[in-house]
């Protein structure tokens, strides 16, 4: 069965960073691209970005440039997705997401990992 | 960006009904539109990806259509299991943006 499942809750302080992990199973880790999504207060869905786990080429959303690093342990099957510069506006949940495509006609993200809850707070 | 609104925000419904929610892009976005359900504490479960494709183990009452920028989803007989709030997600151009989500409430 295809898994992704992700690390526990993590509390941080404002100015740190925190480094959450998804670790895949169940699938060719090296052929798929794995995306990051969060999930703010009021529930709305957040997209990241993603990181190319065969090659290690990332791609971050804006919002998230300077601050985001997306790596991955092809030999653990892991992605890791670090946040730094943490605020309160941070806390939330994070989760992994692998893509799905049809080149030129689609793509969609499954399955997703449970999710990683992160709190900043001094 | 691409901004993704949903109609309505929050629906009032009986085991039975037939609901549709509604995901309006703000330009076309081709085939790359995806449908999730997410239940509380736990995380988006695909339904349905290029606009109508049910994904596998999904039951048959979810549909999804639409196209250019007008896309839908559709219960047609809800059951117990199915109140849950819903997502579409564009994933033709960067940021993959998402809808602010529908609650599907039992009346």
């Amino acid at each position: 069965q295809v898994h992704l499942v992700q690390s526990g809750a993590e509390v941080r302080k404002p100015g740190a960073s925190v480094k959450v992990s998804c670790e895949a199973s169940g699938f060719n880790f090296n052929d798929y691209v794995i995306h990051w999504v969060r999930q703010a207060p009021d529930q709305r869905l957040e997209w990241m970005g993603w990181i190319n786990a065969g090659n290690g080429n990332t791609e971050y959303a804006q919002n998230f440039q300077g601050r985001v690093t997306f790596t991955r342990d092809t030999s653990a099957t892991t992605a890791y997705m670090e946040l730094s510069g943490l605020t309160s506006e941070d806390t939330t949940v994070y989760f992994c997401a692998r893509e799905l495509f049809t080149s030129g006609w689609s793509r969609w993200l499954d399955p997703w990992g449970q999710g990683t809850p992160v709190t900043v707070s001094a | 960006d691409i901004q993704l609104t949903q109609s309505p925000s929050f629906l009032s419904a009986s085991v039975g009904d037939r609901v549709t929610i509604t995901c309006r892009a703000s330009q076309g976005i081709g085939n790359y539109l995806a449908w999730y359900q997410q239940k509380p504490g736990g995380a988006p479960k695909l339904l349905i990806y290029a606009t109508a494709a049910l994904q596998s183990g999904v039951p048959g009452r979810f549909s999804g259509s639409g196209s250019g920028t007008e896309f839908s989803l559709t219960v047609s007989s809800l059951q117990p299991e199915d109140f849950a709030t819903y997502y579409c997600q564009q994933l033709q151009a960067y940021p993959y943006t998402f809808g602010q989500g529908t609650k599907l409430e039992i009346k």
